[in-house]
């Protein structure tokens, strides 16, 4: 069974300062990966995600992430952050079957401070 | 496009009470999905559904029901409300059969509380 865990359950850092959430995943098959993100009292979106190809994702806003299949592991960086930052993220699986179920991990607050 | 929709937003039931969330979408999609979040438990699958007229359950579907008569809705029940249900339920829906950009959209979220 598919199982995600993302280890750090809040991660404080200083504005302009470089990030890493980490999250790492356990499958038996091939799998599709993403991060979300939620900011408060709102709903998730999509920040970014691995399909196939090139490891290296990269989002609009700054964010990326590498897929690293020896390490089963899908950590997400940001070599700047800013205060708009501050959110939720949850990294979530998907196994290529026909359902496209998401198994989420347990999310990382990433708090940005002044 | 109004995306995914949820009713309602908030709602307070008493145990043994019960109540029924609605998901709407305008896209055309195909899946759609309910969740429940929980503090430090991120999201987990309740029930889904890969079109109209299928339902399946996902990893915690007891004291839950759902259908999907229409393909843009996709209806969560609580026949016997308990304070164990209370949390924050999402839906989500995905492209089309045969895309292939794989991600889900999500509503804006529904917050139960049962007393």
């Amino acid at each position: 069974a598919q199982s995600v865990t993302q280890l750090d359950s809040q991660v404080p850092v200083f504005e302009e300062a470089p990030v890493e959430l980490r999250c790492n995943y356990s499958s038996s098959v091939s799998v599709y990966l993403f991060w979300y993100v939620q900011y408060p009292n709102q709903g998730l979106q999509l920040l970014l995600k691995y399909l196939s190809g090139s490891t290296l994702v990269e989002s609009i806003n700054g964010f990326e992430a590498e897929f690293n299949k020896s390490q089963t592991s899908f950590h997400l960086r940001k070599p700047s952050v800013h205060i708009s930052d501050t959110a939720e993220y949850f990294c979530a699986v998907s196994e290529k079957d026909s359902s496209y179920k998401l198994i989420f991990g347990s999310g990382t607050r990433l708090l940005v401070r002044p | 496009n109004a995306g995914v929709t949820q009713t309602p937003k908030f709602r307070v039931l008493k145990t043994g009470q019960s109540m029924t969330l609605l998901c709407a979408q305008d896209m055309n999609h195909e899946y759609m999905y309910w969740y429940r979040q929980d503090p430090g438990m991120g999201l987990r699958l309740i029930h889904y559904s890969v079109g109209e007229g299928t339902t399946a359950k996902g990893e915690v579907p007891d004291g839950y029901n759902v259908s999907r008569l229409k393909k843009q809705n996709f209806l969560l029940g609580l026949e016997s409300a308990a304070p164990s249900q209370t949390s924050v339920y999402f839906c989500a829906s995905r492209i089309p059969l045969g895309g292939r950009t794989y991600e889900q959209y999500f509503g804006p979220g529904t917050r139960l509380t049962v007393t």
